[in-house]
């Protein structure tokens, strides 16, 4: 199985609001809901931080949102701090049963 | 709470067996999936595989002829062998609840293990 596309890097100024693109195929993305977006700070484990898609778990800031068209699904941060700069990574279920992840992109926030 | 805590050996010679255990604590191993995710240093995250609470298993095609991931209810543990090592094998390697459709929503805290002779 093959990862899923993410860009290497984003970044964005304090109060701005970026995007996290996840493109995957009808295999994966394209076919089922069950997307997930985990942050990663140096040195730390990653946190779940949207989950089907477009579900927050309890805790976690309604800054972040998540959504998806065809065979993309798409990480939002709004109202950008400088504590969102980590790693995120896309994740999802594939018809084979199994999991995949993104290659994972470094925020900036400048 | 729901914690997971990864043990092991932290250094594995080439052409070895790697073996690491999982505990859980906090909640029942029953009605979730549990996985084995890596993470070589300075880049992605790697899903190896994961078990079911009934025991069944599937992993990454690319390291399926190496992997089994067994699951020891009684002690509340699953664990991890990757066998015939190489340096590429050489990450951080994490458990986490969650496979199959269910998310990776708890993490132990991640055990570097290095491959070398």
């Amino acid at each position: 199985q093959s990862a899923l596309t993410q860009p290497a890097s984003v970044s964005g100024s304090p109060g701005q609001s970026i995007t996290i693109s996840c493109t995957g195929t009808s295999s994966d993305v394209g076919t089922y809901d069950y997307v997930s977006w985990y942050q990663q700070h140096p040195g730390k484990a990653p946190k779940l931080m949207i989950y089907d898609v477009s579900n927050r778990p309890s805790g976690v800031s309604n800054r972040f949102s998540g959504s998806k068209s065809g065979n993309t699904a798409s990480l939002t941060i709004s109202g950008l701090q400088a504590e969102d700069e980590a790693d995120y990574y896309c994740s999802s279920y594939t018809s084979s049963s199994t999991r995949v992840f993104g290659g994972g992109t470094k925020l900036t926030v400048l | 709470q729901v914690q997971l805590q990864e043990s092991g050996p932290g250094l594995v010679k080439p052409s070895e067996t790697l073996s690491l255990t999982c505990t859980v604590s906090g909640v029942s191993m029953s009605s979730y999936y549990w996985s084995w995710i890596r993470q070589p240093p300075g880049k992605g995250l790697e899903w190896i595989g994961y078990i079911s609470y009934s025991g069944s298993t599937n992993y990454n095609p690319s390291l399926k002829s190496r992997v089994t991931i067994s699951l020891d209810t009684s002690n509340n543990q699953f664990s991890l062998k990757l066998s015939s090592v190489t340096a590429a094998d050489t990450a951080v390697y994490y458990c986490s609840r969650g496979g199959r459709k269910q998310n990776f929503d708890y993490w132990g805290q991640g055990t570097l293990v290095t491959v070398s002779s």
